[in-house]
């Protein structure tokens, strides 16, 4: 079983690129998310989506763009790279929202900005 | 303020040495807690979910309990393969908001 994939596994920018990182998720669940992970910081929220073609702010949206086209696909775009960005992130997919329902997470982005 | 904070942020046992690593939390309308385990270079892979105080999970060498105001994780007798962050995530709140703290990295020397 696949899970939740995350491509590229590791990519470096210089400071004004545009790149897109894509997310895809083979068990059919409803909710997916974009999270950054910082050292000392945890696991952050960018953007979520409740469900194909919907999409929601989360903790830190600067900066970033998300789209749902495909249930199973949730992209998550930077327009213009700053340093600020370089992180690593995490794609996680849950069936629902709700207490009983964990999320799956893929194995993340290094993304490192010049 | 939603909270969520663990401790301590990293702990040192000899294999065998049994311990307990520490979420505490403070939010409105508890949906759920979460417990994950990360590896190095790899995401949060889920361990337990525990929904009311008083609820116990297990797994293997792990056991997470829960309170009204914090989770513990139990490590009986760890081993070197334990070795890992532990991730405590919390579900609340009408939106369903999720927070997660920020791990206690578990080192286990053999």
């Amino acid at each position: 079983n696949a899970g939740v994939t995350q491509t590229p596994k590791f990519r470096v920018l210089k400071t004004g690129q545009s790149m897109t990182l894509l997310c895809a998720q083979d068990m059919n669940h409803e909710y997916m998310y974009w999270y950054r992970q910082d050292p000392g910081m945890g696991l952050r929220l960018i953007h979520y989506s409740v469900g194909e073609g919907t999409t929601a702010k989360g903790e830190v949206p600067d900066g970033y763009n998300v789209s749902r086209l495909k249930k199973q696909n949730f992209l998550l775009g930077l327009e213009s790279a700053a340093p600020s960005q370089t992180s690593v992130y995490f794609c996680a997919s849950s069936y629902r929202a709700g207490g009983n329902q964990p999320q799956h997470f893929g194995d993340g982005t290094r993304l490192s900005i010049l | 303020e939603d909270q969520v904070t663990q401790s301590p942020e990293a702990l040192r046992l000899q294999e065998g040495e049994s311990s307990s690593l520490n979420c505490s939390y403070t939010v409105s309308g508890l949906r759920g807690l979460f417990w994950y385990r990360q590896d190095p270079g790899k995401g949060p892979e889920f361990l337990f979910t525990l929904y009311s105080a008083g609820e116990e999970k297990e797994k293997e060498r792990l056991k997470a309990t829960l309170t009204k105001k914090e989770s513990f994780l139990h490590i009986t007798a760890p081993k070197p393969e334990d070795s890992a962050t532990y991730l405590c995530a919390v579900q609340a709140g009408r939106d369903d908001k999720i927070i997660f703290g920020k791990g206690t990295r578990l080192h286990i020397l053999p």
